[in-house]
């Protein structure tokens, strides 16, 4: 049983670098969600996707954040031009759902991405 | 807007005993599901249980049980004879819809309780 897998699981870089996330979900799920997570503090929303569509995105998304998710399978969070706020635990999540439809079904996490910016 | 509240930022329970952590929620949907995840100090999120909306009956599972006040807006997680592996953060989350579409979803998180089970 292979849940969501992300990588890489540490990243530590410097400020003003580009970073790029992965995130295997679970091979069924149509769903698949990012959050981000700072010390002390619940996950927090960002994206959205159903399939490969991007259907939702928070405003805390600012445009040096992208995502995608080519072909509805693996998913990875691009954040450009890195900032010291930008340090954070970066999780990935997927579920299962029909299209249109809210969903009982438990959002599933990977361990998450914990970012580092010196 | 959906928002959680968790009161208790941290908890110690002798182990064996049952244990009530606090969630309050609050939110204009009329479907909406209620959801508790445990984080221990790894990282990882855990699912544990889930009460919708319209479920009648409070959601169990195993060692853990939702009691879920509809009217005052309160699901509060239970945790009977808890275990030295119980201790851990717990968040509370509520599905809600995020945007315009109906069936996108997002879950909106607590802060978080900590728990510690002393031996």
């Amino acid at each position: 049983d292979t849940g969501v897998s992300q990588d890489p699981r540490h990243k530590i870089t410097k400020r003003g670098q580009n970073v790029t996330f992965r995130c295997d979900p679970i091979s069924e799920h149509n769903r698949l969600y990012w959050y981000r997570q700072t010390l002390g503090q619940g996950p927090e929303f960002l994206t959205y996707f159903q399939n490969e569509a991007q259907l939702e995105k928070s405003r805390l998304l600012s445009d040096r954040f992208s995502a995608e998710r080519p072909k509805g399978s693996f998913s990875t969070l691009e954040i450009q031009r890195t900032e010291q706020g930008d340090s954070a635990m970066y999780l990935c999540a997927s579920s299962l759902g029909e299209d249109s439809h809210y969903s009982n079904q438990p959002q599933h996490f990977g361990d998450g991405t914990r970012l580092s910016i010196l | 807007a959906q928002k959680i509240t968790q009161t208790q930022p941290g908890m110690f329970v002798q182990e064996k005993e049952a244990v009530t952590l606090d969630c309050t929620y609050d939110t204009s949907d009329q479907s909406y599901g209620l959801f508790w995840y445990k984080q221990p100090s790894s990282g990882e999120m855990i699912f544990l249980i889930y009460q919708g909306s319209y479920d009648e009956q409070n959601a169990t599972e195993g060692r853990y049980s939702l009691n879920f006040q509809k009217a005052r807006k309160s699901a509060n997680l239970v945790i009977s004879a808890s275990q030295l592996g119980d201790s851990a953060m717990y968040f509370c989350a509520m599905r809600g819809r995020v945007g315009s579409n109906f069936g996108n979803e997002k879950l909106t998180f607590g802060t978080g309780t900590r728990l510690t089970i002393i031996p």
